[in-house]
């Protein structure tokens, strides 16, 4: 596995406003795609895990789809609330391979 | 309460110290990861034991020294650190290593390295 990147490093949006942000991943022998949400002075909390092409994933009003063929995978928050500030993390994963991206800093302004 | 408990929180110590960092889960799981985050860099995986054994050492410097010694413990012996081992420790764990397991991470160890 290769680098994993993501785009944008930070984000500042309205609240209520929705917004996405972008995970790119090698696209060869891929397995996984891992989506973490991280607050601040707390623990990463999975949010995703997706595997197949086309795959579109959902929790509340986050949601999350899936490229396996070009490498790459969405995150989409509709309607932002301040509790959804947070680093967004996405890894790609083959069993004990595991490599994370730098992270998609996410703050809302009220 | 995230099921996976790290201690200590904050460590500092010189670099001819040993100290070790615990981590505990109890969610049953078998697979076990230590983690390091640096400044303005991403999460690097260290080691990954499943049922006990390592399946994986991401060419960890040997001054750092992981010790599983059952599925829901995990250490990490740390002896003649250097200044840029200061970072962030995370503890992770899972059902098993497959791709699509996702981990439970613990709230990490700051250590500072004087």
């Amino acid at each position: 596995i290769l680098n994993v990147e993501q785009s944008p490093q930070s984000l500042h949006v309205q609240e209520g406003d929705s917004t996405n942000f972008t995970c790119s991943f090698p696209s060869s022998n891929f397995y996984a795609l891992h989506w973490y949400r991280w607050e601040t002075a707390k623990s990463p909390e999975a949010l995703f895990v997706m595997t197949l092409n086309g795959d579109e994933k959902k929790k509340g009003r986050i949601s999350a789809t899936l490229n396996t063929k070009e490498g790459y995978s969405y995150l989409y928050i509709k309607g932002s609330q301040p509790e959804d500030s947070a680093t967004y993390l996405c890894a790609s994963r083959r069993a004990s391979k595991i490599i994370f991206g730098s992270g998609t800093r996410l703050s809302i302004r009220p | 309460e995230t099921g996976v408990t790290q201690t200590p929180r904050h460590l500092v110590m010189g670099m001819t110290n040993k100290k070790s960092l615990k981590c505990e889960q109890h969610l049953g799981h078998n697979a076990m990861y230590w983690y390091k985050q640096s400044a303005k860099k991403p999460l690097e995986l260290m080691f990954v034991y499943n049922f006990k054994e390592q399946t994986e050492n991401n060419s960890v410097p040997s001054r750092f020294s992981p010790e599983c010694p059952n599925s829901s413990h995990l250490f990490l012996h740390l002896h003649t650190l250097q200044p840029e081992d200061s970072a962030l420790y995370l503890c992770a764990s899972s059902q098993g290593t497959d791709s699509n397991q996702p981990q439970h991470f613990g709230d990490g160890t700051r250590l500072s390295i004087l």
